[in-house]
């Protein structure tokens, strides 16, 4: 069965990091682009960060965080990682790990993902 | 990039078809076949309906489909059930940004 397993969220203060991870399992995960998505309280999904499978490993960010957070990936364990520093009150989601499907226009198979709150 | 534009909500009665939609531009629905839909429940992990305008993966109900006129993109649910409450989001491969965008989003109230 594929399955994806986010962790690492929690309380953190203005200004402050986090890094999330990304269990994966049920598929062969190094082939395939991964993607970091949220959804702040009330408020819709926002594609957050995603890095290309294949070896490539080319990364991609939304403006909002650009500069911010660094997403990378470590094949030999099957884990997908989004550093998130200099962290922000907007900042504050869901934040979902996400499979891309072939063709990488789509999200096959997603994590329940894991809460990140930014408060003092 | 701003969002794709969605209804906020709609509703409708057990048995009935409903149809969500998504509007966008020709830098993304419209110039592209590369439309998703995903459907969230509380606490569930998001689950993929449709993908490339109106694919169904494996195990979603064949009461779900999808099409595209134009810049805007359907999702239609056919006989409408209570365990098709839940949120909907539209997604558009887009040349605007690097990543794909979403809809606005739509809440299916079963009646």
């Amino acid at each position: 069965e594929v399955q994806l397993l986010e962790s690492g969220g929690g309380l953190v203060q203005p200004g402050g990091s986090l890094r999330l991870s990304c269990a994966a399992s049920g598929f062969r995960f190094s082939s395939y682009a991964m993607s970091w998505v949220r959804q702040a309280p009330g408020k819709g999904l926002e594609g957050v960060s995603a890095i290309s499978g294949g070896g490539y490993d080319s990364t991609y960010y939304a403006d909002s965080v650009k500069g911010r957070f660094t997403i990378s990936r470590d094949n030999s364990k099957n884990t997908l990682y989004l550093q998130m520093n200099s962290l922000r009150a907007e900042d504050t989601a869901v934040y979902y790990c996400a499979k891309d499907g072939l063709g990488g226009a789509q999200y096959d198979v997603w994590g329940q993902g894991t809460m990140v709150t930014v408060s003092s | 990039q701003s969002a794709l534009t969605q209804p906020a909500s709609l509703s409708g009665s057990p048995g009935q078809s409903i149809t969500i939609s998504c509007t966008g531009t020709s830098s993304d629905v419209g110039g592209y076949n590369y439309v998703s839909w995903y459907q969230l429940h509380p606490d569930k992990a998001p689950k993929l309906m449709i993908f490339e305008v109106s694919n169904r993966p494996s195990g979603v109900s064949n009461r779900f489909s999808g099409s595209k006129s134009g810049n805007t993109a359907s999702l239609t649910i056919s006989g409408l059930q209570a365990e098709d409450e839940a949120d909907y989001y539209c997604s558009s491969y887009t040349t605007s940004t690097t990543l794909n965008v979403f809809g606005t989003g739509t809440k299916v109230t079963v009646l």
